[in-house]
């Protein structure tokens, strides 16, 4: 059964602290997206990958996060420093060129105090 | 640009009833069109999509949505609800074209009452 698998599950850290959450998308598929979930934006895509190449960032605040894929089977999304205004649930995506449903993982929900 | 509306926040169904969450959207191009469930706690999950073809699409679960260009639409529907189809549900849209985001609305709480 192939899914999306995100670490860690949860985060909880404290303001200013480097947070890093990782992605693996599913065997096969060549574009994932990061989103963030919060109750008063909803869903926001953050950025997206195809090929590992970055197509899209424009969602993501620059100056704090950045994404990467090292390799097919890993996507990282890292915040440095995290503020408490990035507490959400951020979540990671894959599919393919031929399909055009994308696939979620179960989220890393994040804490900053 | 593309956008989507889901104009009720909170849909209210009895069980064994039939069950409609509504959909708009505008796009530029071709509408490639999308419904997704998420659980408390949980990923969303792919129920359907419409990409070209017969306008009433059917999905996962027993949940179907019908394609309406005229009017813009994609409302997701259900013949009779079960309480387990309790969940957040998301419509989205993305142009045909080759960008692949989607855009999503802002979810509708779907609440089956036994």
């Amino acid at each position: 059964d192939a899914r999306v698998t995100q670490t860690p599950r949860d985060k909880v850290t404290e303001m200013g602290q480097e947070v890093t959450m990782r992605c693996q998308p599913i065997l096969g598929h060549n574009t994932v997206f990061w989103y963030r979930q919060t109750m008063m934006q909803g869903l926001e895509l953050l950025a997206y990958f195809r090929n590992r190449a970055p197509l899209d960032d424009s969602g993501m605040p620059k100056d704090r996060f950045s994404a990467e894929m090292p390799d097919a089977t890993l996507a990282t999304l890292k915040i440095q420093p995290s503020e408490p205004r990035d507490s959400a649930v951020y979540f990671c995506a894959s599919a393919t060129d031929r399909a055009n449903e994308q696939f979620f993982g179960p989220g890393t929900r994040l804490t900053v105090l | 640009a593309q956008s989507v509306a889901q104009p009720e926040d909170q849909v209210n169904v009895a069980e064994g009833n039939p069950l409609t969450v509504k959909c708009t959207y505008s796009v530029s191009g071709n509408p490639y069109l999308f419904w997704y469930v998420q659980y408390p706690n949980r990923g969303l999950q792919f129920l359907l999509k419409y990409i070209t073809g017969d306008n009433l699409v059917k999905g996962s679960y027993g949940f179907e949505a019908e394609f309406n260009k005229s009017q813009t639409s994609f409302h997701l529907k259900k013949p009779s609800a079960l309480v387990s189809d309790s969940a957040l549900y998301f419509c989205a849209v993305r142009d045909g074209g080759s960008a692949r985001q989607l855009t999503f609305g802002s979810g509708t709480q779907l609440t089956v009452l036994p």
